[in-house]
């Protein structure tokens, strides 16, 4: 156990919808990663927050967005879902930038 | 951007000793990990190296040649409970701001 959580662990929606998905870093993490993981494309990286603030951004659609709150805790937001949205969502968190990374249990997600 | 590459997959029988290797090339090089992945669940974290040379930790090393671009992780004495996917990944950037890209990972079969 990493000690990252993520909530949900699965998430089966309909495709033009909206989803939100939740992370918790490790106590006293200040930096937040999500990634996306399909069987073709491996471990993509999508967006890092620092202490509240976006601090890189990667193969990230326009149609999601993210944003890490006060408590540190972090959400993925993606929207007008499509079949190829269909992967697996990690969340991970290190002490800051440099550091080493701890991934969450991931949210399986299904768009039909 | 990045271009890595490591063995799509690899078999290796329970006790031996196996090398994954990896190679990469990254214009801001700042560290490569080694992540091990059961199916369907969390990557967790092995290794870390940023300069050239062996690190290791109990069964598991890894090395290190930043002239070359590469990078191998050695398991020895294996066990069936090592079989997963292992994954090459680079760090790049600065000030501030670090990305990890990985590699799509070797899959390790460990057979009787």
């Amino acid at each position: 156990d990493s000690g990252v959580t993520q909530t949900p662990k699965h998430l089966i929606t309909a495709t033009g919808q909206r989803v939100t998905l939740r992370c918790s870093p490790r106590s006293g993490d200040l930096s937040v990663y999500w990634y996306q993981q399909s069987l073709d494309q491996g471990l993509q990286f999508l967006i890092q927050y620092y202490n509240g603030e976006e601090r890189a951004k990667g193969n990230i659609l326009e149609r999601f967005s993210a944003q890490q709150f006060p408590d540190l805790h972090s959400e993925l937001n993606l929207s007008s879902l499509e079949l190829g949205d269909s992967a697996l969502y990690f969340c991970a968190s290190s002490v800051d930038f440099k550091e080493t990374q701890y991934f969450g249990p991931g949210t399986r997600l299904l768009v039909l | 951007g990045q271009n890595i590459d490591q063995p799509t997959e690899m078999t290796a029988t329970e006790g031996a000793i196996v090398q994954i290797n990896c190679t990469y090339q990254t214009s801001g090089f700042n560290g490569l990990f080694w992540y091990q992945q059961h199916a369907g669940e969390a990557p967790t974290f092995l290794s870390y190296n940023v300069l050239d040379g062996l690190e290791e930790k109990g069964r598991f090393s890894s090395f290190l040649s930043r002239s070359k671009g590469y990078s191998y992780l050695l398991l020895k004495e294996l066990q069936m409970k090592d079989s997963a996917s292992y994954l090459c990944a680079v760090r790049e950037g600065g000030a501030g701001s670090y990305q990890l890209t990985f590699g799509k990972g070797t899959k390790l079969s460990v057979i009787p």
